[in-house]
């Protein structure tokens, strides 16, 4: 069953601006992932995030966990045109799979 | 980071014939692997989890004689999709956990196999 819903489900910005990217989640976690997934290809993990961690960075990533509220945000800053891409949350509930979100497409024009 | 190599990346096929997908961990072992299935524009939707040298555990509504999981020695697991039908058009991925990263940590995926059926 899915876990996570992500808004939104689509998103169109120009090269340079920030990607803002929203996952919610409805069980107890132990950590939290985002993946990337470029159009008819595998997925490519970007970062995770410990359910007792509350933001991380990794480049141009950053990510916030908000357990209380069961959500989490992924903004992508100074966006390129390269990182046109479908993004995924996805849950480690202590299951060995992961269960993802519904993803959001992100467009980003030259 | 670890290397999870899938094949074919596409194939086409009649209804009524049987396809193989294969997943291989090239650089670590892995003792499970798992299976999502996605439609276009959607999300990955766990089919089952692979584990070597015993039975697959499948999810819920996902039919184990249709999909039948292979996974007989650390480094392969197979997915074969049986009697394919039209329906069973759609990508097909595979993943595994790191050597490194037991039973948490990132999964590593392959590239996916299309299949489509005619």
């Amino acid at each position: 069953s899915q876990q996570g819903e992500e808004d939104p489900q689509a998103l169109s910005i120009q090269e340079g601006e920030n990607a803002t990217m929203n996952c919610s989640y409805k069980t107890s976690i132990n950590n939290l992932q985002w993946y990337r997934q470029n159009s008819g290809r595998g997925l490519v993990h970007l970062i995770l995030i410990r359910s007792n961690e509350r933001e991380k960075h990794s480049g141009r990533l950053r990510v916030t966990l908000d357990t209380s509220k069961k959500s989490s945000s992924l903004l992508i800053t100074a966006s390129r045109a390269a990182d046109t891409a479908s993004y995924f949350c996805a849950t480690d509930t202590g299951r060995r799979a992961l269960t993802f979100g519904s993803g959001t497409r992100l467009q980003v024009q030259p | 980071g670890a290397v999870v190599s899938q094949h074919p990346s596409r194939v086409i096929c009649k209804s009524g014939t049987s396809v193989k997908i294969e997943c291989r961990s090239l650089d670590f072992q892995a003792t499970t692997m798992f299976w999502y299935r996605q439609f276009p524009k959607q999300s990955l939707m766990l089919m089952a989890t692979s584990n070597e040298g015993s039975k697959a555990t499948y999810e819920q509504g996902v039919e184990k004689d249709k999909f039948l999981i292979n996974h007989a020695s650390l480094t392969l697991s197979t997915l074969t999709v049986t009697s394919a039908h039209p329906e069973d058009s759609s990508f097909y991925i595979c993943s595994a956990r790191g050597g490194t990263s037991g039973n948490t940590g990132e999964l590593f995926f392959g590239e996916g196999s299309r299949l489509t059926v005619l």
